[in-house]
């Protein structure tokens, strides 16, 4: 059965580095997510991306954030100068088409930024 | 407003018993309704998805949307300890809000 991939599955990082996370969507899917969730709160929406540009943004996905789809597979979140507050479980997530099934979600990147 | 309201729990039942998890949310431009399984630490596993309003069944699970009281309900029939995990609610239309989850714990 196809799944989303993310990796790494953890990442630990000094404030102030850059890191990016990987997504690797389900293949036929079109709409790709990024969602986050600090431990012990709400999956939170951060951005979605469709036809190689972002569709919506949530007030979370400040200048810091950006994502990219650099070739026919990956899906990628950057932060360029990480917070302690950015440290939670971000989530990918792909939808075929906004009418058909809905989001499935990759298995997480725990970061934590120290 | 874009809320999704669920309790958090924990609910805890013994094995074989009828289960119900309930969400309210307040946008009534709200069009899909999912359910998702979550282990700790672990991401959201989509169980269930409705479109409007409705019920939808898979197996031991059930799955309404009344949009009238803004009202999505998950019944899990014949509990098993593997269904112990934090149950999230969640609906939107192109991104999805999700609520905090329900602790659901299930003893042999």
């Amino acid at each position: 059965e196809p799944e989303v991939t993310q990796t790494p599955s953890h990442q630990v990082t000094q404030m102030g580095q850059e890191v990016i996370l990987r997504c690797v969507p389900i293949s036929n899917h079109l709409y790709f997510y990024w969602y986050r969730q600090i431990l012990g709160q709400k999956v939170e929406f951060l951005v979605s991306f469709y036809n190689n540009e972002i569709s919506e943004k949530s007030e979370i996905f400040d200048d810091q954030f950006s994502v990219e789809r650099p070739d026919g597979s990956n899906f990628t979140l950057k932060i360029r100068s990480t917070k302690l507050e950015d440290s939670a479980m971000y989530f990918c997530a792909s939808w075929v088409a906004l009418t058909q099934e809905t989001q499935y979600f990759g298995p997480g990147t725990r970061l934590l930024v120290l | 407003q874009k809320e999704v309201e669920q309790d958090p729990g924990p609910l805890s039942v013994p094995e074989g018993a009828i289960v119900s998890l309930n969400c309210t949310y307040s946008n009534s431009a709200f069009q899909y309704f999912m359910w998702y399984r979550q282990y700790s630490r672990k991401g959201p596993e989509l169980l269930m998805y409705t479109y409007s309003s409705g019920n939808k069944e898979d197996g031991r699970f059930t799955a309404q949307v009344d949009k009238s009281s803004k009202y999505i309900s998950l019944f899990i029939r014949d509990s098993q300890p593997s269904d112990s995990a934090t149950y999230l609610c969640a609906s939107g239309y192109s991104t999805l809000t999700f609520g905090k989850g329900t602790m659901l714990l299930v003893s042999p």
